[in-house]
């Protein structure tokens, strides 16, 4: 089965500040995504990877960065965060293939104070 | 611009009956559709999916109908059980550049009463 992990599961962080979610996935899946949820929202894209070296934007890439060092690493990273960061964020990996399932990771709780 | 409506937005049913949830989408390039499942805590799941070409899929009490001509999907869950309280999500991706990139619906939180 698909492993995807995040980390930390919860940050708390202050505005203005730098802010890095980790993702590993040990499915050597291409492609990967970050997600964030929020109440009334469902799930949005915020960034997306074809593979090592590459980043997409998602449809909400507003204040934050990806970053895809390896095939099993990708990172998001808010330069600046602010309190409308606020929201649990979930990664995913998938593999090129007819249907493009998705694997999600638990989540990482941010609060931006 | 919401392109994949959820509903309901919640609903409750009791033990042993059958639940239906129902999405409907906007872009007629959309061709894959998964639903995910969600316990509070955890990330989505994927619970069932079907691609355009089909009109049912059934995973044992779980099936998923699609009609391409309304744009609508739906998804059937029968004796449901209270372990099947959870939020559900409806997704769609399309072909071509948009391939892989998921939108979603706002989710269904279902209440199973025993």
């Amino acid at each position: 089965e698909a492993a995807v992990t995040q980390s930390p599961r919860n940050k708390v962080a202050v505005t203005g500040g730098k802010v890095t979610l980790s993702c590993n996935q040990t499915n050597n899946h291409n492609n990967m995504y970050w997600y964030r949820q929020d109440t009334g929202h469902g799930l949005r894209l915020i960034h997306y990877s074809y593979g090592a070296g590459s980043t997409e934007k998602g449809d909400i890439p507003d204040g934050y960065k990806a970053s895809r060092p390896s095939q099993e690493n990708f990172s998001l990273i808010l330069e600046l965060a602010t309190p409308s960061q606020t929201s649990v964020y979930f990664c995913a990996s998938g593999a090129p293939a007819w249907g493009y399932e998705q694997y999600f990771g638990p989540g990482t709780r941010l609060t931006v104070l | 611009q919401q392109q994949v409506r959820q509903s309901p937005q919640s609903l409750t049913v009791w033990e042993g009956g059958t639940t239906v949830l129902t999405c409907s989408y906007e872009d007629s390039t959309f061709n894959y559709f998964p639903w995910y499942q969600q316990f509070p805590g955890e990330g989505p799941a994927l619970l069932i999916s079907i691609l355009s070409v089909s009109d049912k899929k059934e995973d044992g009490r779980f099936t998923t109908f699609f009609n391409k001509r309304e744009k609508k999907l739906s998804l059937h869950i029968i004796d449901s059980q209270p372990g099947d309280s959870a939020t559900y999500f409806c997704a769609a991706s399309g072909a071509g550049a948009n391939t892989g990139k998921l939108t979603f619906g706002h989710g269904t939180i279902l209440r199973v009463h025993p």
